[in-house]
């Protein structure tokens, strides 16, 4: 079955480290998204790619990195900037259409700094 | 640029009653409106969207939704709850020019046996 894989789902990390989330698909969508999930706040766009090789910093990117080097993976990277990276982050993918795309979720990984 | 209110942050309903979740968004072209479910700890279910046509739009597990263009609403509603509906609910609308999702910050829907 086609989906997206998001790995690990729980991950603990201390102070000063840098932890990398993994997002798969096999969709064969061409755009992926990462987003953060605080309680209360809905989800915020952190990156977006809608291409191998190109990617856009979303609503609240710093303290994050992005790579897209293949169309089924789009990692991202919670570095020791971040200031608050404890929270539940969601994985997605669509396809390109003329009007508007339509996202599939992950089952999101949840990362807490201790 | 665009944004979505949701302003009932949580909502209980006893199973078998009707349901309305209500959804107000801004956005100055036509817009892309979806309705998602998020069970606790998991990822996003889509339930249905709104792209053009019909205003009133059908889903999955028995919920539809009202595109209103006057009042800048999309609720979402069920006729009757399911304890299995119990979950958090969320609007968004989708920007065609900067071709990002944006979403409210959710429902939380309780159900009372």
């Amino acid at each position: 079955d086609g989906g997206i894989t998001q790995s690990p789902k729980y991950l603990f990390r201390k102070e000063g480290q840098n932890v990398t989330l993994s997002c798969e698909q096999n969709l064969n969508h061409d755009a992926m998204y990462w987003y953060r999930q605080d309680p209360g706040q809905g989800l915020r766009l952190i990156y977006y790619s809608q291409i191998v090789n190109d990617f856009q910093k979303g609503d609240i990117a710093e303290g994050y990195s992005v790579s897209r080097e293949k169309k089924e993976s789009f990692p991202l990277t919670v570095t020791s900037a971040q200031k608050n990276p404890t929270a539940f982050y969601l994985c997605a993918s669509s396809t390109k259409t003329s009007g508007a795309n339509v996202l599939t979720f992950g089952a999101g990984s949840r990362l807490t700094v201790l | 640029a665009q944004s979505v209110t949701q302003p009932d942050i949580h909502i209980t309903v006893s199973e078998g009653a009707s349901l309305e979740l209500r959804c107000n968004y801004s956005y100055g072209a036509t817009p892309y409106l979806f309705w998602y479910v998020q069970s606790p700890g998991q990822g996003l279910q889509l339930l249905l969207k709104y792209f053009s046509g019909d205003t009133l739009v059908q889903g999955i597990k028995g919920f539809e939704a009202e595109f209103k263009r006057s009042q800048s609403s999309f609720n979402l509603r069920k006729p009757s709850v399911h304890w299995s509906d119990a979950a958090e609910y969320f609007c968004a609308v989708f920007s065609g020019s900067a071709r990002q999702l944006t979403f409210g910050s959710g429902t939380q829907l309780t159900v009372l046996p």
